[in-house]
């Protein structure tokens, strides 16, 4: 089945400063890439999602990368600001069963500091 | 996106007691997703739940423990049996969204177990 690595675990960075957070996945048949930010105590919100047939995805700060052949996507946040601090998720679908369901990264806690 | 609605939000239970949890969708989806989240940690899929027929577990989770129902299009139940404080956790529900794919969540049950 598939597998989700994420990297780092922890990023602390400067208002202002550009963080990025790296995945891999080890099967090459998915196809769909969300990423997800948790405030604390609230649900996972989706905030940018990527498709296989798509090498990059910008919304405003945030933008995901796609790498099919090495099998990695990265979440690149520009210009950060306090209220990005928060817990982010990555997950890669699998299709089993004759649906797709996500397989999550460990997640990455971000704190970006005034 | 689809308004999810869980209930309860939180509860605090006595070991050996079982616990469901309600999802309602305000719109008619297909596939329905359990997940648990553990203290600090990523989410895991417990199961799937696909309306007209019986949940599909993932590896580590039993219907025993995690009866699901899903009687309709819009709506679906999880119910933690036989309580531990090894079940405290915060468990959510996710629907697909127009890809197919699980993308949003409910806000939750915070479950407490003593």
């Amino acid at each position: 089945g598939e597998n989700v690595e994420q990297h780092p675990s922890t990023l602390s960075v400067q208002e202002g400063d550009s963080a990025v957070i790296k995945c891999t996945y080890s099967d090459s048949a998915s196809n769909y890439f969300p990423w997800y930010k948790q405030e604390l105590g609230k649900r996972p919100q989706l905030i940018i999602d990527i498709r296989s047939n798509v090498g990059e995805k910008k919304d405003q700060r945030i933008a995901v990368t796609l790498n099919k052949t090495a099998k990695h996507f990265s979440l690149h946040i520009t210009e950060t600001q306090p209220e990005d601090s928060a817990v982010y998720f990555c997950a890669a679908s699998e299709f089993s069963g004759g649906y797709n369901k996500l397989i999550f990264g460990a997640g990455t806690r971000l704190a970006v500091h005034p | 996106s689809a308004v999810i609605s869980q209930k309860p939000s939180r509860d605090i239970c006595q070991r050996g007691t079982s616990l469901t949890i309600q999802c309602q969708v305000d719109s008619q989806v297909t596939m329905m997703f359990w997940y648990r989240q553990q203290p600090g940690q990523s989410l895991t899929l417990i199961a799937t739940a696909n309306q007209g027929s019986e949940a599909t577990y993932e590896s580590g989770f039993v219907i025993d423990k995690f009866p699901i129902s899903r009687p309709n299009l819009t709506f679906s139940t999880l119910t933690v049996s036989n309580m531990s404080p090894e079940d405290s956790s915060i468990y959510l529900c996710s629907v697909e969204g127009t890809g197919g794919e699980p993308q949003h969540f409910g806000d939750g049950t915070r479950l407490s177990i003593l």
